[in-house]
């Protein structure tokens, strides 16, 4: 079956890049997708990537796919305290309710 | 200009009860979705709606019966409680199948 998997922590300082990074084994995977989690609170959708793109980039999100090696990466550049929170990788093929979620990533930012 | 919405947010009960979780989509979504979350946020779907229509129903016990009364409603109801059922339910939206969910806010169940 689909397995996505993500490093559970990650430790930065205020105002360096974070890279979250992301793996999955479905290769027919359509869509890649990454959602915030802040503590007490729901996901919410960050961004997502279509598997026939190579980048993507939002202000200071930027995601990079590599297809060939199954690997997804968000980057957040001057990474802030208020960037802290779970990230999560999800991928799908087509149905989005039918995403399969790594565990999560803890982005923790220390000022 | 809540979008997904769910109540209660908190609800501890006592092993052996049976309770309901509503959720409500503001967003004219066609799909609706059932997520668990465990105490190591680990995420899973439980089951999916469309139009009203049971479309995903992952392995669940059957203890768990959804209900869509119209495409903007999903309601989760849970009979005969266990401790194991303690966890976060988060009910999700999505138009088409290739935008990503929208999330509600959560409803923590504990189970004593």
């Amino acid at each position: 079956g689909e397995d996505v998997e993500q490093s559970l922590f990650l430790s930065v300082r205020e105002g360096d890049s974070s890279v979250i990074n992301c793996t999955y084994t479905d290769s027919s995977s359509t869509y890649l997708y990454w959602y915030k989690q802040e503590p007490g609170a729901g996901l919410q959708l960050l961004t997502y990537i279509f598997s026939n793109m190579d980048m993507k980039q939002d202000q200071r999100l930027t995601v990079l796919l590599n297809k060939k090696d199954k690997h997804l990466s968000l980057r957040i550049a001057d990474t802030q305290t208020g960037d802290s929170a779970i990230y999560f990788c999800a991928e799908s093929t087509g149905n989005a309710g039918k995403s399969t979620f790594g565990d999560g990533t803890t982005l923790t930012v220390k000022p | 200009d809540t979008a997904v919405s769910q109540t209660p947010k908190y609800l501890v009960t006592q092993m052996g009860n049976d309770k309901s979780i509503k959720c409500e989509q503001n967003l004219g979504h066609d799909t609706m979705y059932w997520y668990k979350q465990d105490s190591k946020k680990f995420l899973k779907i439980m089951f999916s709606y469309n139009n009203k229509e049971l479309i995903i129903n992952e392995t669940v016990p059957n203890r768990f019966s959804p209900k869509s009364p119209d495409k903007a409603h999903l309601n989760l109801h849970i009979n005969s409680l266990e401790l194991g059922d303690s966890a976060v339910y988060f009910c999700a939206s999505s138009q088409d199948r290739t935008g990503g969910l929208d999330f509600g806010p959560g409803t923590r169940l504990t189970v004593t």
